[in-house]
């Protein structure tokens, strides 16, 4: 049973570029969760896709976007990128009809390094 | 808001030492409550949860107990090993459908 998976492992972009990273849910998942984690920092929720629909989102900006396909993958987008969103980019699935109670999976993440 | 306060580290113990680390929360209504961990270069690992007042959450030794009247969750183990040097998050789950996280303890443990 594969776990979730994320990709690229890694990215270097330069600050003004735009950049999109992947994730595929653990099998049998239907709701994905994407998180900031700066260096020495604990993770920061930035939105949640649930039928390919925005269902939360945290304080950032609409610079960060995403998309949820019908296979329950996702898409982070980060559109003119700044020094600051150089971080751990951690995606995470669940159960959405276990409501308050879930329990989330995480990914690897993708380390995004901007110049 | 939901907010997380964890002790800050880092923490060093020698190998079968006792472990404690803090953990307290504000947060509206039952939320539910989880200890992460994370090795190095690698995601988050679910160690443990909790999810209603008086529960313990166990795993792999360690042990943490939903206290809803001193709104706190800490870890224990009773003796650490080598192989559980990494960095431990707590986290809830509140009102919203997103997970809270603690700024992370960095456990150290020498031979």
């Amino acid at each position: 049973d594969a776990g979730v998976t994320q990709s690229p492992t890694h990215l270097i972009k330069t600050r003004g570029q735009q950049v999109t990273l992947r994730c595929s849910p653990k099998s049998g998942h239907d709701t994905v969760s994407w998180y900031q984690q700066a260096l020495g920092q604990g993770p920061q929720f930035i939105f949640q896709y649930y039928e390919e629909e925005e269902r939360q989102r945290g304080n950032f900006p609409d610079r960060f976007s995403g998309h949820q396909f019908p296979n329950y993958s996702s898409e982070l987008n980060v559109n003119a990128l700044l020094l600051g969103d150089s971080a751990l980019y951690l995606c995470a699935s669940s159960l959405g009809r276990q409501g308050l109670r879930y329990e989330q999976y995480f990914g690897p993440g993708t380390r995004l390094t901007v110049t | 808001g939901d907010s997380v306060t964890q002790m800050e580290g880092p923490v060093t113990l020698s190998e079968e030492a006792f472990l404690t680390i803090n953990c307290t929360y504000t947060a509206t209504g039952y939320p539910s409550l989880f200890w992460y961990v994370q090795y190095p270069g690698e995601g988050l690992q679910l160690l443990l949860k909790a999810t209603k007042a008086d529960d313990k959450g166990s795993n792999k030794g360690f042990e943490a107990t939903y206290r809803k009247e001193t709104t706190s969750f800490h870890l224990e183990k009773g003796s650490v090993q080598v192989s559980d040097s990494a960095v431990y998050f707590c986290a809830l789950a509140g009102s919203a459908r997103q997970l809270t996280f603690g700024s992370g303890t960095q456990l150290t443990v020498l031979p």
